[in-house]
């Protein structure tokens, strides 16, 4: 069982280059989500969507973009990368608010 | 803005004590949820609670959710080495989850 894919695992960029983190569910879920994962802040969320063709903002939506152009995957983007954003990234989808299901996590690190 | 404090953040007891973790909000939501995350690995469903008052037990787990809706709490009784991990609540208001600040559990052998 495949579940929520993320990848890459791990990335190391240069402030100012772009990069795509890219996640896929085989689940048939509507909702998706990025959340990132930093010490003593818990998840906050960057974007969601509930369905093919709809994103909406979250908590910490600067500086990246997301789009989803099928049910299983919802790619988000980070067009000019910047030291703040070192973090764990989580994917994760679900049935419209209920449980959620998440990847294992990308660690990205900007220099 | 962090919406859903939790207390303690820090936890390190020995094996076969109990504890408690509170996740407060001054936010009313339509549910709530509790994960647990080991290293490495993204957070894992351990309960949800839907009606202000509940009460769900989960083996040695205990979960309340405030008669309010704005808060919750988890009960862990005889911890157990196994129980070390992360902590999270996560409060539900329409499409959007907004998870805690997180409370990281150690259970020493």
């Amino acid at each position: 069982n495949a579940g929520v894919t993320q990848t890459p695992k791990f990335q190391v960029l240069k402030t100012g280059q772009s990069m795509t983190l890219q996640c896929a569910q085989d689940m048939n879920h509507e909702y998706m989500s990025w959340y990132r994962q930093d010490p003593g802040m818990g998840l906050r969320l960057i974007h969601y969507s509930v369905g093919a063709g709809i994103t909406d903002q979250g908590e910490v939506p600067n500086g990246y973009n997301v789009s989803r152009s099928t049910t299983e995957d919802f790619p988000l983007r980070l067009l000019s990368a910047a030291p703040s954003q070192t973090s764990v990234y989580f994917c994760a989808s679900s049935y419209v608010a209920g449980e959620l299901f998440f990847g294992e996590g990308s660690r990205l690190t900007v220099l | 803005t962090q919406l859903l404090e939790q207390s303690p953040q820090f936890l390190s007891i020995q094996e076969g004590e109990n504890l408690t973790v509170y996740c407060n909000s001054s936010s009313v939501f339509s549910s709530l949820q509790w994960y647990r995350q080991e290293p490495g690995e993204g957070p894992v469903l351990l309960v949800t609670v839907v009606t202000g008052g509940e009460v769900k037990k989960l083996k040695r787990l205990t979960f309340q959710f405030g008669d309010a809706r704005k808060d919750s709490s988890l009960h862990i009784t005889a911890a157990q080495p196994g129980d070390t991990g992360l902590y999270l609540c996560a409060g539900i208001t329409g499409n959007q989850f907004y998870f805690g600040t997180g409370t990281s559990l150690t259970v020493i052998p």
